[in-house]
């Protein structure tokens, strides 16, 4: 019963450095997103994919790059890490379609760049 | 575009007690769905409650209900019998009905204390 489930939980880059944060879910979702976190800004979407083969931009998606492997995975790419995408990382997955269903999150990346 | 604020950054309650957050929100669209969130410390966002747009009851989930004013643009969530285990940050969240994708746009979320 994973869900979504998000690798690392934890990292410290350094300015610079690149990484990739992984994101996979199991409910068979057609829709992906990368949201992050910060102190008094709440969530904010940084790419999405609403289905297999398609990826969009958020509000706030400079400085990133996604992957929407295949239905499962949607990863997100730090190309040249900046002290400010220093945050918590979030990959969420929904169904398609108009119904009020709910983003399922994952546990959450906390990125540290220094 | 939509906006969500939710203007009490914390909050505290004492245990057994009520609390009432608070959330306003910016929309041009008539349909639209609202959801509260629960984020404890453990980080993981757990849905307490969701409210569609074209619903005039309030939603209700067993001590947790909302009171949705449409023409104020208002979702406010209130806790009954605050326990414990409701401390947590809180946000409340929009998405476009019309829409197929569940993209959200989230509140700055609202910190809730419970002293015992």
């Amino acid at each position: 019963n994973a869900g979504v489930t998000q690798t690392p939980k934890f990292q410290v880059l350094k300015t610079g450095q690149s990484m990739t944060l992984q994101c996979a879910q199991d409910m068979n979702h057609n829709s992906m997103y990368w949201y992050r976190q910060d102190p008094g800004m709440g969530l904010r979407l940084i790419y999405y994919s609403a289905s297999e083969g398609t990826t969009d931009k958020g509000e706030v998606p400079n400085g990133y790059n996604v992957s929407r492997l295949n239905k499962r995975e949607f990863s997100l790419r730090l190309e040249s890490a900046a002290p400010s995408q220093t945050s918590v990382y979030f990959c969420a997955s929904s169904p398609w379609g108009t119904a009020p269903t709910e983003a399922f999150f994952g546990q959450g990346t906390r990125l540290t760049v220094v | 575009a939509q906006t969500v604020t939710q203007s009490q950054p914390e909050m505290s309650v004492q245990e057994a007690e009520t609390v009432t957050l608070s959330c306003t929100y910016d929309t041009s669209e008539s349909d639209y769905y609202l959801f509260w969130y629960k984020q404890p410390p453990s980080r993981q966002m757990i849905l307490v409650i969701r409210q569609e747009a074209y619903k005039q009851q309030n939603a209700t989930e067993n001590r947790f209900s909302v009171n949705f004013q449409k023409a104020a643009k208002s979702f406010s969530l209130k806790i009954s019998d605050s326990q414990l285990g409701d401390a947590a940050m809180y946000f409340c969240a929009y998405r476009n009905a019309y829409s197929n994708t569940g993209k959200l746009i989230f509140g700055q979320g609202t910190t809730l204390q419970v002293k015992p």
